[in-house]
């Protein structure tokens, strides 16, 4: 089956600081792949979805200067959260299709905690 | 505003009950639906789509689809305590299951 990888799982940084999360597809080509944030007991909230060789599409009220997403390949995304402050705290998750069609799959999400 | 609104719960069945899990969508425009299963801290890890009227079943699970009335349900059956998570119900605009939008989830509690 599809597998969507992300890394890191975890990540604890200072306010202020800069963090990457990588999502990839393993066993198959992306064209599209979507970053998701969700808060503790609140749903999955699309923040941006990420085409490969072009800019990313981000939904209303999302900074695209403070969420960077870079697609760079058929199996690579990229989400840095710039200049990191508390209330950036959260799940982040990716997920990804297959080119050739199919259901979404997710990544196991980052848990990045900033302090 | 294109929303998917599903009970909040907790639903709450004993081991061995059917599990009824139920989702409204507003977007009569949507084609495909899928259901997640996602248990605390966790990713979202997918169960079953339906994109026809009717009922399709794997295992335990049915998903059911009614696009008249706009809604979708998942049934467990033989529910096991291992089944108790948030149930996320998701619907894309088109067969190609892009962009999802997702419900708030139901928790399930399945007690021994």
């Amino acid at each position: 089956g599809a597998v969507v990888s992300q890394h890191p799982s975890r990540v604890i940084c200072k306010s202020g600081t800069s963090v990457k999360i990588e999502c990839r597809s393993l066993d198959f080509q992306a064209t599209t792949m979507f970053w998701y944030r969700q808060f503790p007991k609140q749903s999955l909230m699309l923040m941006a979805t990420s085409n490969e060789g072009s800019k990313a599409t981000y939904e209303q009220g999302v900074e695209k200067d403070k969420f960077l997403i870079n697609h760079a390949s058929l199996t690579l995304s990229t989400l840095t959260v710039t200049s990191a402050h508390p209330e950036d705290s959260s799940f982040y998750i990716c997920s990804a299709r297959d080119t050739q069609g199919g259901p979404l799959h997710f990544g196991n999400g980052t848990r990045l905690t900033v302090t | 505003q294109k929303e998917v609104e599903q009970n909040s719960g907790p639903l709450s069945v004993p081991e061995g009950a059917i599990a009824s899990l139920n989702c409204t969508y507003s977007d009569r425009g949507s084609q495909s639906f899928f259901w997640y299963r996602q248990y605390s801290g966790k990713s979202p890890e997918l169960i079953m789509f339906i994109y026809s009227n009717g009922d399709k079943e794997d295992g335990r699970f049915t998903a059911q689809l009614n696009k008249a009335s706009q809604y979708v349900s998942l049934l467990i059956r033989d529910s096991q305590p291992s089944d108790s998570a948030t149930y996320l119900c998701a619907g894309s605009l088109n067969s190609g299951y892009s962009t999802l939008t997702f419900g708030k989830g139901t928790m399930l509690l399945v007690s021994p």
